[in-house]
Protein backbone atom coordinates (compact mmCIF):
# COMPACT_ATOMS: atom_id res chain seq x y z
CA UNK A 1 0.00 0.00 0.00
CA UNK A 2 1.47 3.30 -1.37
CA UNK A 3 1.29 6.14 1.61
CA UNK A 4 0.38 9.97 0.46
CA UNK A 5 3.34 11.30 -1.40
CA UNK A 6 4.17 15.49 -1.68
CA UNK A 7 6.17 17.22 -4.37
CA UNK A 8 8.46 19.23 -3.96
CA UNK A 9 9.76 18.68 -0.11
CA UNK A 10 10.99 22.62 -0.12
CA UNK A 11 10.21 25.65 -2.04
CA UNK A 12 11.27 28.85 -2.02
CA UNK A 13 9.27 31.85 -3.96
CA UNK A 14 9.47 35.48 -3.60
CA UNK A 15 6.51 37.98 -2.86
CA UNK A 16 4.39 38.03 -5.53
CA UNK A 17 4.98 34.50 -7.50
CA UNK A 18 2.73 31.76 -8.08
CA UNK A 19 3.35 27.88 -6.66
CA UNK A 20 1.69 24.63 -7.32
CA UNK A 21 2.29 22.04 -5.05
CA UNK A 22 1.59 18.41 -5.57
CA UNK A 23 -0.07 15.47 -3.79
CA UNK A 24 -0.29 12.03 -4.22
CA UNK A 25 -3.01 10.52 -2.12
CA UNK A 26 -2.81 6.54 -0.77
CA UNK A 27 -3.74 4.00 -3.34
CA UNK A 28 -7.53 3.23 -2.46
CA UNK A 29 -8.51 6.85 -1.44
CA UNK A 30 -10.88 9.25 -3.01
CA UNK A 31 -10.33 12.85 -1.06
CA UNK A 32 -8.02 14.90 -0.82
CA UNK A 33 -7.63 17.83 2.01
CA UNK A 34 -5.09 20.61 2.09
CA UNK A 35 -3.76 22.18 5.03
CA UNK A 36 -1.88 25.00 6.42
CA UNK A 37 0.76 24.28 9.26
CA UNK A 38 2.56 27.49 10.38
CA UNK A 39 4.89 27.72 12.94
CA UNK A 40 3.80 26.54 16.48
CA UNK A 41 0.41 26.32 14.97
CA UNK A 42 -1.68 23.11 14.65
CA UNK A 43 -2.99 22.35 10.50
CA UNK A 44 -5.42 24.77 9.17
CA UNK A 45 -7.97 23.39 6.78
CA UNK A 46 -7.67 25.01 3.33
CA UNK A 47 -10.01 22.89 1.24
CA UNK A 48 -11.27 19.41 0.43
CA UNK A 49 -11.61 17.61 -3.08
CA UNK A 50 -13.91 14.69 -3.62
CA UNK A 51 -15.18 13.17 -7.05
CA UNK A 52 -12.76 16.55 -8.65
CA UNK A 53 -14.78 18.90 -6.86
CA UNK A 54 -14.13 20.79 -4.38
CA UNK A 55 -15.99 20.06 -1.49
CA UNK A 56 -15.17 22.13 1.48
CA UNK A 57 -13.02 25.05 2.12
CA UNK A 58 -11.93 26.85 4.81
CA UNK A 59 -11.19 30.54 5.93
CA UNK A 60 -8.73 31.14 3.16
CA UNK A 61 -8.94 33.73 0.40
CA UNK A 62 -9.27 32.78 -3.14
CA UNK A 63 -5.96 33.05 -4.36
CA UNK A 64 -5.54 29.39 -2.95
CA UNK A 65 -7.19 26.91 -5.24
CA UNK A 66 -7.03 23.37 -6.16
CA UNK A 67 -7.54 20.48 -8.31
CA UNK A 68 -8.10 16.91 -8.22
CA UNK A 69 -7.37 14.68 -11.62
CA UNK A 70 -9.22 11.59 -12.08
CA UNK A 71 -6.35 9.80 -10.03
CA UNK A 72 -7.16 11.37 -7.19
CA UNK A 73 -4.33 13.26 -7.28
CA UNK A 74 -4.61 16.64 -6.24
CA UNK A 75 -2.90 20.63 -6.71
CA UNK A 76 -3.04 23.28 -4.69
CA UNK A 77 -2.08 26.84 -6.14
CA UNK A 78 -1.43 29.62 -4.46
CA UNK A 79 -1.25 33.05 -6.53
CA UNK A 80 0.11 36.31 -5.49
CA UNK A 81 2.44 35.35 -2.50
CA UNK A 82 2.34 36.53 0.82
CA UNK A 83 4.97 36.21 3.28
CA UNK A 84 3.01 35.13 5.71
CA UNK A 85 2.07 32.23 3.25
CA UNK A 86 5.58 30.61 4.23
CA UNK A 87 4.17 27.46 6.18
CA UNK A 88 4.47 23.49 5.57
CA UNK A 89 1.67 22.69 3.27
CA UNK A 90 0.22 19.03 4.22
CA UNK A 91 -1.65 16.86 2.00
CA UNK A 92 -4.09 14.40 3.51
CA UNK A 93 -6.41 11.32 2.06
CA UNK A 94 -9.71 9.50 3.00
CA UNK A 95 -11.89 7.23 2.07
CA UNK A 96 -14.72 9.11 2.09
CA UNK A 97 -17.97 7.74 3.30
CA UNK A 98 -16.13 4.71 5.23
CA UNK A 99 -13.87 6.39 8.01
CA UNK A 100 -12.96 10.06 9.18
CA UNK A 101 -9.33 9.04 9.49
CA UNK A 102 -7.53 11.07 7.42
CA UNK A 103 -3.75 10.21 6.46
CA UNK A 104 -1.11 12.64 6.12
CA UNK A 105 1.82 13.51 3.54
CA UNK A 106 5.33 15.03 4.80
CA UNK A 107 4.26 18.16 4.11
CA UNK A 108 6.05 20.76 1.34
CA UNK A 109 8.04 23.58 3.41
CA UNK A 110 7.27 26.84 1.13
CA UNK A 111 9.55 30.32 2.26
CA UNK A 112 8.56 32.68 0.58
CA UNK A 113 11.15 35.85 0.56
CA UNK B 1 -11.83 31.92 17.92
CA UNK B 2 -9.89 28.38 18.52
CA UNK B 3 -12.59 25.30 18.23
CA UNK B 4 -9.93 23.02 19.97
CA UNK B 5 -7.65 23.81 22.41
CA UNK B 6 -4.01 22.55 24.07
CA UNK B 7 -3.25 23.96 26.92
CA UNK B 8 -0.71 22.39 27.13
CA UNK B 9 2.53 23.54 24.95
CA UNK B 10 4.75 20.83 26.86
CA UNK B 11 5.36 17.81 29.00
CA UNK B 12 8.16 15.67 30.12
CA UNK B 13 7.29 12.19 31.57
CA UNK B 14 9.92 9.33 32.63
CA UNK B 15 10.04 6.33 31.02
CA UNK B 16 7.64 3.80 31.98
CA UNK B 17 5.43 6.12 33.53
CA UNK B 18 2.01 7.15 32.01
CA UNK B 19 1.60 10.25 29.61
CA UNK B 20 -1.84 12.04 29.85
CA UNK B 21 -2.39 14.51 27.26
CA UNK B 22 -5.13 17.16 27.54
CA UNK B 23 -7.77 18.71 25.03
CA UNK B 24 -10.49 20.65 25.15
CA UNK B 25 -13.09 21.77 22.64
CA UNK B 26 -15.91 24.23 22.39
CA UNK B 27 -18.31 23.34 19.22
CA UNK B 28 -20.58 20.96 20.62
CA UNK B 29 -21.72 19.64 17.19
CA UNK B 30 -18.28 17.91 16.57
CA UNK B 31 -19.00 13.98 16.74
CA UNK B 32 -15.52 12.60 15.96
CA UNK B 33 -12.10 13.04 17.39
CA UNK B 34 -8.62 11.97 16.89
CA UNK B 35 -4.83 12.26 17.90
CA UNK B 36 -2.10 12.82 15.60
CA UNK B 37 1.32 12.40 16.61
CA UNK B 38 4.11 14.38 14.54
CA UNK B 39 7.79 14.53 14.65
CA UNK B 40 10.17 17.02 13.07
CA UNK B 41 10.33 16.90 9.16
CA UNK B 42 7.45 14.34 8.97
CA UNK B 43 3.59 14.74 8.59
CA UNK B 44 0.97 14.30 10.90
CA UNK B 45 0.72 10.39 11.97
CA UNK B 46 -2.45 8.81 12.90
CA UNK B 47 -2.45 7.90 16.16
CA UNK B 48 -6.60 6.71 17.34
CA UNK B 49 -9.56 8.43 17.08
CA UNK B 50 -12.83 8.43 18.92
CA UNK B 51 -16.75 8.65 17.77
CA UNK B 52 -18.92 10.72 19.94
CA UNK B 53 -21.13 7.85 21.08
CA UNK B 54 -18.35 6.15 22.82
CA UNK B 55 -16.58 7.37 25.98
CA UNK B 56 -13.25 5.23 25.86
CA UNK B 57 -11.22 3.69 23.00
CA UNK B 58 -8.08 1.74 23.21
CA UNK B 59 -5.19 0.74 21.43
CA UNK B 60 -2.50 -1.15 22.52
CA UNK B 61 -0.46 1.58 24.68
CA UNK B 62 -2.82 4.03 23.51
CA UNK B 63 -6.60 5.17 25.59
CA UNK B 64 -8.39 7.82 24.64
CA UNK B 65 -11.18 9.22 26.80
CA UNK B 66 -14.38 11.46 25.96
CA UNK B 67 -16.01 13.52 27.97
CA UNK B 68 -19.03 14.89 26.33
CA UNK B 69 -20.43 17.44 29.13
CA UNK B 70 -16.76 18.56 29.85
CA UNK B 71 -15.84 18.71 25.78
CA UNK B 72 -12.92 17.60 27.14
CA UNK B 73 -10.95 14.80 25.72
CA UNK B 74 -7.93 13.10 26.54
CA UNK B 75 -4.92 10.82 25.48
CA UNK B 76 -3.21 8.05 27.97
CA UNK B 77 -0.30 6.53 26.75
CA UNK B 78 1.09 3.83 29.24
CA UNK B 79 3.86 3.06 29.61
CA UNK B 80 5.39 5.80 28.02
CA UNK B 81 8.29 5.33 25.54
CA UNK B 82 11.34 7.50 24.33
CA UNK B 83 9.98 7.00 21.02
CA UNK B 84 7.02 8.09 21.90
CA UNK B 85 8.44 11.83 22.71
CA UNK B 86 6.66 13.96 19.50
CA UNK B 87 4.25 16.48 19.46
CA UNK B 88 0.71 15.62 19.78
CA UNK B 89 -2.07 16.79 18.07
CA UNK B 90 -5.61 16.61 18.86
CA UNK B 91 -8.43 17.08 16.23
CA UNK B 92 -12.01 17.15 15.82
CA UNK B 93 -14.40 16.48 12.72
CA UNK B 94 -18.00 17.05 11.80
CA UNK B 95 -19.29 14.21 9.83
CA UNK B 96 -22.29 15.38 7.46
CA UNK B 97 -24.55 13.35 5.44
CA UNK B 98 -22.99 10.09 6.48
CA UNK B 99 -20.04 10.82 3.87
CA UNK B 100 -17.24 11.05 6.12
CA UNK B 101 -14.91 13.54 7.48
CA UNK B 102 -15.38 17.00 6.06
CA UNK B 103 -12.86 18.90 7.55
CA UNK B 104 -10.35 18.65 10.95
CA UNK B 105 -10.08 21.34 12.94
CA UNK B 106 -6.77 21.08 14.92
CA UNK B 107 -5.09 22.31 18.09
CA UNK B 108 -2.03 23.91 18.75
CA UNK B 109 -0.35 20.98 19.82
CA UNK B 110 1.38 19.26 23.02
CA UNK B 111 5.05 18.51 23.16
CA UNK B 112 5.67 15.17 24.71
CA UNK B 113 9.60 14.42 26.10
CA UNK B 114 9.47 11.36 27.74
CA UNK B 115 13.01 11.03 29.46
CA UNK B 116 14.89 7.40 29.33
Amino acid sequence: ETGVTQSPTHLIKTRGQQVTLRCSSQSGHNTVSWYQQALGQGPQFIFQYYREEENGRGNFPPRFSGLQFPNYSSELNVNALELDDSALYLCASSLQGYSNEQFFGPGTRLTVL
Amino acid sequence: DQQVKQNSPSLSVQEGRISILNCDYTNSMFDYFLWYKKYPAEGPTFLISISSIKDKNEDGRFTVFLNKSAKHLSLHIVPSQPGDSAVYFCAASLTYSGAGSYQLTFGKGTKLSVIP
